[in-house]
């Protein structure tokens, strides 16, 4: 029963380092999502993907790309690291978009 | 621009009731959802609000008014493992695209 996985769970990375986050879910969902989560901050949305082969931009999307590999996987890449991208990483799923999102456990980012 | 207001920290004693307020402007809006996250771990769904009214799933109860703008969140019979941060997002748009709040710290004392 694993739900929604993240990998890696922490990262450090020097300014200007490429990442890819990865995220895959186990649950058939349709839509999935990626939040930061900056310190006493709540969830900002960065990219989403409402269905297998389509994606779309959040509220902060600058800096980051995303692929809908396949059903099961949502990946989040930062080109060119900066500090501001410092923060924790949520990766979420739904069956559908009304319905509740399942959330990984996070991945801690810092970036120096 | 689009915001929520919810109070930043709350504090209750074991067995007692909480309510958490959540007010929002948004540009549209589909429904409030409800979510916990404790210690900084994987936030987990409580509730949704589509329609005026209160929805009940046992110690918890979420309300909506949407003339008002407005929502709360009601803990009932407090124990200590609801001390955890609790936050409102609306769902501003027929994607699933949710707005969050900033959080309510609540800490349940003995």
């Amino acid at each position: 029963n694993a739900g929604v996985t993240q990998t890696p769970k922490f990262q450090v990375l020097k300014t200007g380092q490429s990442m890819t986050l990865q995220c895959a879910q186990d649950m058939n969902h349709n839509s999935m999502y990626w939040y930061r989560q900056d310190p006493g901050m709540g969830l900002r949305l960065i990219y989403y993907s409402a269905s297998e082969g389509t994606t779309d931009k959040g509220e902060v999307p600058n800096g980051y790309n995303v692929s809908r590999l396949n059903k099961r996987e949502f990946s989040l890449r930062l080109e060119s690291a900066a500090p501001s991208q410092t923060s924790v990483y949520f990766c979420a799923s739904s069956y559908d978009r009304d319905q509740p999102q399942h959330f990984g456990d996070g991945t801690r980012l810092s970036i120096l | 621009g689009q915001s929520l207001e919810q109070p930043s920290e709350v504090t209750a004693v074991e067995g007692a009731i909480v309510q958490i307020n959540c007010t929002y402007q948004t540009s549209g809006f589909y429904g409030l959802s409800w979510y916990q996250q404790h210690d900084g771990g994987a936030p987990t769904f409580l509730s949704y609000n589509a329609l005026d009214g209160l929805e009940e799933t046992g110690r918890f109860s979420s309300f909506l008014s949407r003339s008002d703008s407005y929502g709360y969140l009601l803990l009932q019979e407090l124990q200590m493992k609801d001390s955890a941060s609790y936050f409102c997002a609306v769902e501003t748009g027929n994607t699933g695209k949710l707005i969050f709040g900033q959080g309510t710290t609540l800490q349940v004392k003995p």
